[in-house]
């Protein structure tokens, strides 16, 4: 079955050090790619996305991505975290022939210390 | 923008009672998802629709549950009778899958989700 598997649950960083969360894909082929991120009591907010083209994506909050075929990964990055960057973060993709819904990794929570 | 609209916010009811969840999506847009995210199970994909034509409701649990998307701009999600295991938050999302020069996008904008809790 087509899957996300983000293998973190949770990370800790201290503020101000750089972050990469882990993403892969099962799929084969190129999917259509997302981050989100849920703060407490939030819904989801897109943080960016990739479809095509240049393999390193720039967000939203200073994250950016990198899809790296050979690995089947999407890893987000941060070069400095924030306190405000504690949340939790989804990666999500859209499958060939999946119609028009995405399938959601399982999310880090990450945690930010000062 | 308004982005997505869930009403109400919180719902407490009580085991046996029917439960209606409301969702008003982007104006525009052309796909709308229903979904529930408990800590157990995470985020699930309860149902979608293309249209306002239900197109995967492999996601609902139960014959208790179903959604309706009666025109463009409204969508309800019905549990009756609910059970105190239908606590969760539920996400309402809608996108506008559009055919542009890269091709189509398939990104979703998330309401801000109903915690439902049932007693």
């Amino acid at each position: 079955a087509q899957s996300v598997t983000q293998p973190d649950i949770h990370i800790t960083v201290s503020e101000g050090a750089s972050l990469e969360l882990r993403c892969n894909y099962s799929y084969g082929a190129t999917p259509y790619l997302f981050w989100y991120v849920q703060s407490p009591g939030q819904g989801l907010q897109l943080l960016l996305k990739y479809f095509s083209g240049d393999t390193l994506v720039q967000g939203i909050k200073g994250f950016e991505a990198e899809f790296k075929r050979s690995q089947s990964s999407f890893n987000l990055r941060k070069p400095s975290v924030h306190w405000s960057d504690a949340a939790e973060y989804f990666c999500a993709s859209r499958f060939t022939g999946g119609g028009n819904k995405l399938t959601f990794g399982t999310g880090t929570q990450l945690k930010v210390e000062l | 923008d308004a982005g997505v609209i869930q009403s109400p916010r919180h719902e407490v009811t009580e085991m046996g009672q029917e439960v209606t969840l409301r969702c008003k999506p982007i104006s525009g847009h052309n796909s709308l998802f229903w979904y529930r995210q408990t800590m157990m199970r995470g985020l699930e994909l309860l149902i979608y629709f293309n249209n306002n034509v239900p197109i995967d409701d492999s996601g609902m649990p139960e014959d208790r549950f179903s959604a309706k998307m009666p025109n463009a701009s409204f969508s309800t999600l019905k549990i009756q009778p609910s059970e105190p295991r239908d606590s969760a938050v539920y996400f309402c999302a809608s996108s506008f899958v559009s055919r542009g020069l890269r091709g189509p996008s398939y990104e979703q904008y998330f309401g801000p989700g109903t915690r439902l809790t049932v007693t």
